[in-house]
């Protein structure tokens, strides 16, 4: 079942901080996250694992609720090139990764 | 290889014919992933591989839709007799450990036009 992510849109001036949802109706193993700028390949910013442990980019920052089955990406002193569609993508135990329908960030100067 | 390497970049097909899109995973990538990407940007997610053993298939359309990956040989997703809906980019991914805990690197797609 897809995750659903919140807000669909989110405007920035550089330097400002958001804070983008994704949860799911499912039990999670992992909840991934990944930008994807127009026109290119996803790129991989963050995983987070059942159990606590995480791995990803120095400068995003992300939590995982395991019981409510929610994860909620930081990002912090936004710079213009974290404009992008973020998404977020749940496994669980059918091993398939679900994405969801992203959120359009765009960060103004 | 050190990138998820897809081609061809753009491929125009007329409606009726066949698509065949390749992938070459990173060396000793033993998954693989083939997602449809549409123009309102949802993942749809088509099948994975674990080396050359299909692991998931629940996502393929089976009556136009195939995908194999051989040894020594990209990956390729076939498309038989291409609708006007099949229009869409293709990513492939491959990571080196079980999909769900680990992660994945996707290539730059494939846009195929079917008109």
């Amino acid at each position: 079942q897809q995750p659903v992510q919140s807000p669909q849109a989110v405007i920035l001036r550089e330097g400002e901080d958001a804070v983008i949802n994704c949860s799911s109706s499912k039990a999670l193993y992992s909840v991934h996250w990944y930008r994807q700028k127009h026109g290119e390949a996803p790129v991989f910013l963050m995983i987070l694992l059942k159990g606590g442990e995480q791995k990803g980019h120095e400068k995003i920052s992300a939590s995982f609720n395991e019981k409510k089955q929610q994860s909620s990406l930081y990002l912090t002193a936004s710079q213009l090139s974290y404009s992008g569609t973020y998404f977020c993508g749940t496994g669980g135990s059918n091993y398939k990764l679900t994405f969801g329908k992203g959120t359009l960030l765009t960060v103004n100067p | 290889g050190e990138e998820v390497a897809q081609t061809p970049k753009h491929l125009v097909r007329g409606e009726g014919q066949k698509a065949k899109l390749y992938c070459a995973p990173i060396k000793g990538h033993s998954y693989v992933f083939w997602y449809q990407q549409v123009l309102k940007n949802e993942f749809k997610f088509l099948i994975s591989f674990q080396n050359e053993n299909v692991f998931d298939e629940t996502g393929m359309p089976k009556e136009r839709f195939s995908a194999k990956c051989l040894p020594n040989s990209p990956c390729s997703l076939e498309i038989q007799a291409t609708k006007l809906e099949d229009s869409a980019v293709y990513f492939c991914a491959s990571s080196q450990r079980v999909w769900w805990n680990t992660e994945a690197f996707f290539g730059q797609g494939t846009r195929l036009t079917v008109v």
